[in-house]
């Protein structure tokens, strides 16, 4: 299995540009998790999709945020318009269903908003 | 609400030390609990995990026990490496709940030959 696949692994942007974020999960899971990691906060929950249905957005900072997630495989994060403070990894992570399952996280955007 | 806490970091060890990583957790019922692993420029990693009180969890020489009774999930090694480096990461998966997970804010260790 190829594990949970993110694009891009880098991202550098300037301030005010559109900035999207993939995500493909490990076939057959159906949850999907975004996250957002800063020196600042740790690891931050962002959103949370369960058979591609938002269950928790919670977290997700501001209305320049937004996520999808169309089909089984396939989720994307939008920022826009990105701003400085922005910059981040970005993480997503799946998990499958039927007793205690683990998540299995992507090896992460970086994302710099000049 | 549903948390978990961690001992603050950073940690340095000499090679071969002992290392303790406290883990304390807050959640109703009986939740799954978790370590992770995150090297550096790399996504986390599952190192362990403990599914009911008194199990013990272990891989790569890492252990940790679910403590019921005391809320508490301590990661422990008794011999690090330097490529034990990492920051690791105490999670909770509450029955329930879907799959969301609460993860703690990290531990970073740096071994030291």
């Amino acid at each position: 299995d190829a594990g949970v696949i993110q694009s891009p692994r880098h991202e550098v942007t300037e301030m005010g540009q559109e900035v999207t974020l993939r995500c493909k999960p490990i076939s057959g899971h159906n949850s999907l998790f975004w996250y957002r990691q800063t020196m600042m906060r740790g690891l931050e929950l962002l959103i949370y999709f369960n058979n591609n249905v938002p269950i928790d957005d919670s977290g997700m900072p501001e209305d320049r945020f937004s996520a999808k997630m169309p089909n089984a495989s396939f989720s994307t994060l939008k920022i826009q318009p990105s701003e400085p403070r922005d910059s981040a990894v970005y993480f997503c992570a799946t998990a499958g269903q039927g007793g205690v399952e683990t998540q299995y996280f992507g090896p992460g955007t970086r994302l710099l908003v000049l | 609400g549903n948390s978990v806490t961690q001992m603050e970091g950073p940690v340095t060890l000499s090679e071969e030390a002992f290392l303790t990583i406290n883990c304390t957790y807050t959640a109703t019922g009986y939740p799954s609990l978790f370590w992770y692993v995150q090297y550096p420029g790399e996504g986390l990693q599952l190192l362990l995990k403990a599914t009911k009180a008194d199990d013990k969890g272990s891989n790569k020489g890492f252990e940790a026990t679910y403590r019921k009774e005391t809320t508490s999930f301590h990661l422990e090694k008794g011999s690090v490496q330097v490529s034990d480096s990492a920051v690791y990461f105490c999670a909770l998966r509450k029955a329930n709940t879907g799959n969301q997970f609460y993860f703690g804010t990290g531990t970073s260790l740096t071994v030291i030959p």
